[in-house]
């Protein structure tokens, strides 16, 4: 049962554009919402993450933004950057601690 | 160490066979997770040990499947009777607590059944 879906599966941006990445969950039982970046043959690497109190959480060109009453969450990756081009896991961690991933989107910055 | 260790990062073997991989998570983290990355696919749960609880095995996807942490800190996953569609990555990942977030993912063994 999937728990958190992702979207859009592949992504391509030109060099100084906007990445956008949105997740939706279902479970409202989720307290931390990271995001993962996986460059090929490397393990997923934590990004940035955000508590569901909070509605915006930024760090350098990279932003979360959370809407709870949707159930919703995105990425922002601003001046996108040929160096950002990875694949973008979006995540949510129950209060067990279960860590449950989204489908991925492979994001592609055009120089 | 500074990071988790998988081994061994390659694994090619014998459909039949039995294989072990190793990781040795973070010293001090008490969370565990075992994942599957298919071909340019997302991250499938496996299992998940936290502290001293019984694993959460709900995604292991078949009982050839299994798993153990010893001691709370190194963890062997074991594919018995290898198949084809076991060809993989496995990853493992650590965490200092429940719910602390900051899962620190390994490289991954790369499984090639053959």
């Amino acid at each position: 049962q999937q728990q958190v879906k992702q979207s859009p599966q592949s992504l391509i941006v030109q060099k100084g554009g906007i990445s956008i990445i949105n997740c939706a969950y279902e479970n409202t039982a989720f307290d931390y919402f990271p995001w993962y970046q996986q460059f090929p043959g490397k393990g997923p690497a934590l990004l940035i993450a955000i508590r569901p109190d909070v509605s915006e959480k930024k760090e350098g060109r990279f932003t979360i933004s959370f809407n709870k009453s949707a159930k919703q969450f995105s990425l922002h990756i601003m001046d996108s950057q040929p160096g950002d081009s990875a694949t973008y896991f979006c995540a949510a961690i129950n209060q067990g601690g279960k860590l449950i991933f989204g489908q991925g989107t492979e994001l592609s910055v055009k120089p | 160490g500074a990071g988790v260790s998988q081994s061994p990062s390659n694994k090619v073997t014998e459909k039949g066979k039995d294989v072990e991989l190793r990781c040795d998570p973070i010293s001090g983290h008490t969370a565990l997770y075992w994942y599957r990355q298919s071909l340019g696919q997302g991250l499938e749960f496996l299992i998940y040990f936290q502290g001293n609880s019984a694993p959460d095995k709900s995604g292991l996807p078949s009982d050839r499947f299994s798993a153990e942490r010893t001691g709370g800190s190194v963890s062997t996953l074991t594919i018995q009777r290898t198949q084809q569609e076991d060809s993989a990555v496995y990853l493992c990942a650590s965490s200092i607590g429940q719910g602390a977030g900051g899962y620190t993912f390994g490289s991954g063994t790369r499984l090639t059944v053959v």
